[in-house]
């Protein structure tokens, strides 16, 4: 399986912006890169997805560098709302038909 | 509309007994997932469901995990003879096409499962 790096915990002021990061050098060309959110006791839900272009959405924003090896998403103005835990995952034809959730991120939002 | 629904939200069992967990998917998606997350740690794959093929079971841990979709409706996971290390969430998701790289899943809000 395709390996995603992050880190385990970030944290943020309310009203600020927030930007994740994602490594995964091992990316093929093929593969889209996707992105969830758990928030706590609950099922995760769908952020994001790109494949080359950055991406933009109501509830993020996803850049995604030139060669591919790393993403960032872009929490524009964090709220308290926000805190959750980060997936950031591959999907590819090779993958099968599950998606691989590592540990994630988890993020924090400061009053 | 309505999401994914999974019962019971919450089940207590006693080690040795069997266990029925049920999924309700989005009325009209043909694929269907089910994850288990333990305490802190991300999301283990189990099995997947899509319309009339033959399921891929390649995540399930043991025989004694079992499960079934009647068409592109409820889907049922059966534990039986339940141990501790069974204990944890157990996730359900669907998605209106399953094997796509771009394709999104929806989850459900999970059945903890607690193992005495």
């Amino acid at each position: 399986d395709a390996k995603t790096t992050q880190p385990n915990s970030m944290e943020s002021n309310e009203e600020e912006p927030v930007h994740l990061p994602c490594n995964h050098s091992t990316i093929s060309g093929t593969d889209y890169i996707h992105w969830y959110r758990q928030l706590p006791s609950q099922g995760p839900e769908y952020v994001i997805h790109g494949l080359t272009s950055n991406v933009n959405n109501r509830m993020a924003s996803l850049a995604i560098a030139e060669d591919r090896k790393s993403s960032t998403l872009i929490l524009h103005r964090a709220t308290l709302r926000d805190a959750a835990v980060y997936y950031c995952i591959l999907r590819g034809d090779n993958y099968g038909q599950n998606f691989v959730f590592g540990p994630g991120t988890r993020l924090s939002v400061l009053p | 509309g309505a999401g994914v629904s999974q019962s019971p939200s919450n089940k207590v069992t006693e080690k040795g007994k069997d266990v029925e967990l049920r999924c309700d998917p989005i009325s009209g998606h043909t694929a269907l997932y089910w994850y288990r997350q333990r305490l802190g740690q991300g999301l283990e794959f189990l099995i997947y469901f899509q319309g009339n093929s033959a399921p891929d079971k390649s995540g399930l841990p043991s025989d004694r995990f079992s499960a079934e979709r009647t068409g592109e409706s409820v889907s049922t996971l059966t534990i039986q003879r339940t141990q501790q290390e069974d204990s944890a969430v157990y996730l359900c998701a669907s998605s209106s096409r399953g094997g796509y790289s771009y394709n999104e899943q929806f989850f459900g809000p999970g059945t903890r499962l607690t193992v005495l």
